[in-house]
């Protein structure tokens, strides 16, 4: 069974919108972690979140985790043309990943 | 540079024709693993291995081998091929499971006629 679940499946904004995406899971962490991919390609590790931590920012992006709610959402802010692609989302401890969610931003 | 590479990248077989895809890791990582990914599944894991000779299946291992005589690399093999087996496969690695992020490949596009 997977583990991270996101949600959406897909998401299409404009430019300049900002972007959520959500993630849940099934038990206890120590940690999770973000990844994005291109069609195609290998995925890309965009940030990881401890257990004990509660919100988490990295330039244009910003993660939140709540353990008692087992979900975390990845925000992207002022979205470009170039943050089309797939996120997933995986918990340390088995490194299982969801289907993603597929983010298309518009010129 | 730091990175995890595949070979082959793309390989179009025939039913029953062993073949291997090679993943070897640069940064002297101890935990590596294979990913096959299909549409609207996600990836799902085949095998992984926490260290040299160590080797535990994922969650879709059947028809499947893989062998961890070395660090650095990570075969996956696939004995007798089937079609079911199309998909596009991934190896990725990490410092140890549980340990930070996972570095993956480019993957490896599998077709099988």
């Amino acid at each position: 069974s997977q583990q991270g679940e996101e949600d959406p499946q897909a998401l299409s904004i404009q430019e300049g919108e900002n972007a959520t995406m959500n993630c849940s899971y099934k038990t206890s962490i120590n940690n999770l972690q973000w990844y994005r991919q291109n069609s195609g390609r290998g995925l890309v590790h965009l940030i990881l979140i401890r257990s004990n931590e509660r919100e988490k920012h990295s330039g244009r992006l910003r993660v939140t985790l709540d353990t008692s709610k087992k979900s975390s959402s990845l925000l992207i802010t002022a979205s470009r043309a170039a943050d089309t692609a797939s996120y997933f989302c995986a918990t340390i401890h088995d490194m299982r990943f969801g289907a993603g969610t597929r983010l298309t931003v518009k010129p | 540079e730091a990175q995890v590479t595949q070979n082959p990248r793309y390989l179009i077989t025939v039913t029953g024709k062993k073949l291997t895809v090679t993943c070897s890791q640069n940064m002297n990582h101890e935990y590596m693993s294979w990913y096959r990914q299909d549409p609207g599944l996600g990836l799902r894991q085949i095998y992984y291995s926490m260290n040299v000779e160590v080797t535990d299946k994922g969650d879709v291992p059947e028809g499947y081998k893989v062998s961890r005589k070395e660090k650095r690399n990570f075969p996956l093999i696939l004995e007798s091929p089937s079609p079911n087996q199309t998909s596009l496969y991934f190896c990725a690695s990490s410092p140890s499971r549980g340990a930070g992020p996972q570095y993956f490949g480019p993957g490896t596009r599998l077709l099988v006629l």
